[in-house]
Order: C-alpha cells, then sequence, then structure tokens
C-alpha cells in the first residue's frame, strides 16, 4: 500500500539550530512527494514538493531532495527561527479518477525556542 | 481573503445528534476534498469530488456519512447519529485541476471544523 513515515515529535531546537525532520514513504509507482506545514490557528499550506526522483524542493529556506533509492523525503533547514514553529507533515500522492488523493504522516511538531 | 473557508469551525454535540459542515472552496477549483484529522495523527482521506460528482469514498467514511456538492460549488458533510469516536478535526481542501493527471498536486485546505462529541 501507500504510506508514510514520519520522525517521532515533538522536536525542540534553539533559534538559528539546524534542522531535519526525516521522512520515508512507501508507495506503488512513482508517486509525487509533500512537505505541508501548519502553523498555530492555521489551515496546512503546501511548504515544497519534488515530482520525480532526485528533484529537491526548496521553499522559505527549507529543502528536500525526493530520494527513490532510500524512498525518503527528509525535511532540513539550516538555521531555523522562532516563526517556524509549527506542525510539518510529509505526504505522497496517489492519483484517484484523475486526481490526486494525499496520503500524509503523522505529522512533527516543531518548537523553536528563542 | 478568497481562500478555502469552512463553518462551523467549532461543534460539540451529544452522542446521537445529527451535525452538518461546510465548505466553501477556492471559486475557481472544480476539485473539492474532505479529510479528517484526529489529535496526534496526519490528516485521512475522507472523499473527494470532481464538480458535482463525487469520485471517491473512503472505506472510513461509514454509512452515517454523507457528503455532496449539488452546484459543483460548496459542499456539505453529515454525520448522522454522532458518536464518541467521530470527534475530530474535519478539513475541506480545493484544487483546480484540467484533465487528467494535470494537477500541480498543491492542495488549498480549509481551517477546519472541529467536532466534539460528548
Amino acid at each position: 500500500g501507500n504510506s508514510v513515515t514520519q520522525m517521532e515529535g515533538p522536536v525542540t531546537l534553539s533559534e538559528e539550530a539546524f534542522l531535519t525532520i526525516n521522512c520515508t514513504y512507501t508507495a506503488t509507482g512513482y508517486p509525487s512527494l509533500f512537505w505541508y506545514v501548519q502553523y498555530p490557528g492555521e489551515g496546512l499550506q503546501l511548504l515544497l514538493k519534488a515530482t520525480k526522483a532526485d528533484d529537491k524542493g526548496s521553499n522559505k529556506g527549507f529543502e528536500a531532495t525526493y530520494r527513490k533509492e532510500t524512498t525518503s523525503f527528509h525535511l532540513e533547514k539550516g538555521s531555523v527561527q522562532v516563526s517556524d514553529s509549527a506542525v510539518y507533515f510529509c505526504a505522497l500522492t496517489v492519483w484517484i479518477q484523475g486526481a490526486q488523493k494525499l496520503v500524509f504522516g503523522q505529522g512533527t511538531r516543531l518548537t523553536i525556542n528563542p | 481573503d478568497t481562500g478555502v473557508s469552512q463553518d462551523p469551525r467549532h461543534k460539540i454535540t451529544k452522542r446521537g445528534q445529527n451535525v452538518t459542515f461546510r465548505c466553501d472552496p477556492i471559486s475557481e477549483h472544480n476539485r473539492l476534498y474532505w479529510y479528517r484529522q484526529t489529535l496526534g495523527q496526519g490528516p485521512e482521506f475522507l472523499t473527494y469530488f470532481q464538480n458535482e460528482a463525487q469520485l471517491e469514498k473512503s472505506r472510513l467514511l461509514s454509512d452515517r456519512f454523507s457528503a455532496e456538492r449539488p452546484k459543483g460549488s460548496f459542499s456539505t458533510l453529515e454525520i448522522q447519529r454522532t458518536e464518541q469516536g467521530d470527534s475530530a478535526m474535519y478539513l475541506c481542501a480545493s484544487s483546480l485541476g484540467r484533465g487528467a493527471q494535470s494537477n500541480t498536486g498543491e492542495l488549498f485546505f480549509g481551517e477546519g471544523s472541529r467536532l466534539t462529541v460528548l
């Protein structure tokens, strides 16, 4: 089947620390991979995506590379800020009836302390 | 702001009562999705509409759940005879698709409707 496994949270870091949130997936075929973020009191929003192997998605200083050989899509940021505190969800797509259904991981809560 | 809006944001009800949630997608979006999110878990797919047609339903959607999108615009999700296990955040998302597999992959989510069943 199709599934996503994320690093257990919560994760607490100091400002300017390096961040890695691990994500691995199981999928049939060749899914697209996504990171969504949910800031406090807001809806989920797309952070970055990669649609094929070796693609690197990036946005707001975050990066993730689609690694087919390790079935991974780890999220990284070189220097986190307090404003990055949020819940991060890794996801992959499954095609249904011509549209995409997202399969999410369980989420990783990130807290950045000043 | 013309993003996805959901109503109500919070609903507390007693077991056995019926509840209905409404979702207004981004106006030009033809695809609409419902997800459910329980505490500490990622969102789980419930159902999907393309225009007014409901094209897929998850096994999570028991007979007590019904979703509609009568004119291809807003959608409602009704839960009949609620149970405590229905307590969750119900998320709506929309996207624009112009053909098979021509979607960018980005879903636009509303802030969700939180249901508490006592």
